[in-house]
């Protein structure tokens, strides 16, 4: 059972490149979410998915997009990389967040140059 | 608006000096409230979620207790490897998404 993986782990884009940030669970939750950490600033939500096909917009979404094409995936796009979106990207699962608590995977440490 | 508030932002502890992490909030509803521990370099670990005032919960030397504006996490006679970052997490009760605070970074010295 490895929980929440997410691939890759550190990456370096330079401005305007795009990139695709994948994030995996084996649990069978149906919400899952994807996060950016930064410092004095706390995990801020991006964008989440509450089942197979569905996406919504979080916080932050501008410069992100999303797709949950199968339930126990959820990828995260930078169409045009910017530096302002250097950051550490978080993913993480709920079965059901009103009853659950959320997992969380390693993270991806991303720089834009 | 919701928010969440964590003080101090950073703690700085003896092995064995026992402490409180606050963890102050605003929320519409509040339907649960959760910390998490993380280590540098890692994702967030859930230690506890606490869904009405008066309510507490306890895990080897780390206990928290739940009223209607925050929360505390007492940590007794700590370790060094109790040294992480603890965070807050609310979520208010007309939605699927949680609000997280900055913080606090704890460091336990031998």
């Amino acid at each position: 059972n490895a929980g929440v993986t997410q691939t890759p782990k550190f990456r370096v884009l330079k401005t305007g490149q795009s990139m695709t940030l994948l994030c995996a669970q084996d649990m069978n939750h149906e919400y899952m979410y994807w996060y950016r950490q930064d410092p004095g600033m706390g995990l801020r939500l991006i964008h989440y998915s509450v089942g197979e096909g569905t996406t919504a917009k979080g916080e932050v979404p501008d410069g992100y997009n999303v797709s949950r094409l199968k339930k126990q995936n959820f990828l995260l796009g930078l169409e045009s990389a910017a530096p302002s979106q250097t950051s550490v990207y978080f993913c993480a699962s709920s079965y059901d967040p009103r009853l659950y608590e959320q997992y969380f995977g390693p993270g991806t440490r991303l720089t834009v140059t | 608006e919701d928010q969440v508030t964590q003080s101090p932002e950073a703690l700085r502890l003896q092995e064995g000096e026992s402490s409180s992490l606050n963890c102050s909030y605003t929320v519409s509803g509040l339907r649960g409230l959760f910390w998490y521990r993380q280590d540098p370099g890692k994702g967030p670990e859930f230690l506890f979620t606490l869904y009405s005032a008066g309510e507490e919960k306890e895990k080897e030397r780390l206990k928290a207790t739940l009223t209607k504006k925050e929360s505390f996490l007492h940590i007794t006679a700590p370790k060094p490897e109790d040294s992480a970052t603890y965070l807050c997490a609310v979520q208010a009760g007309n939605t699927d998404k949680l609000i997280f605070g900055t913080g606090t970074r704890l460091q336990v010295f031998p």
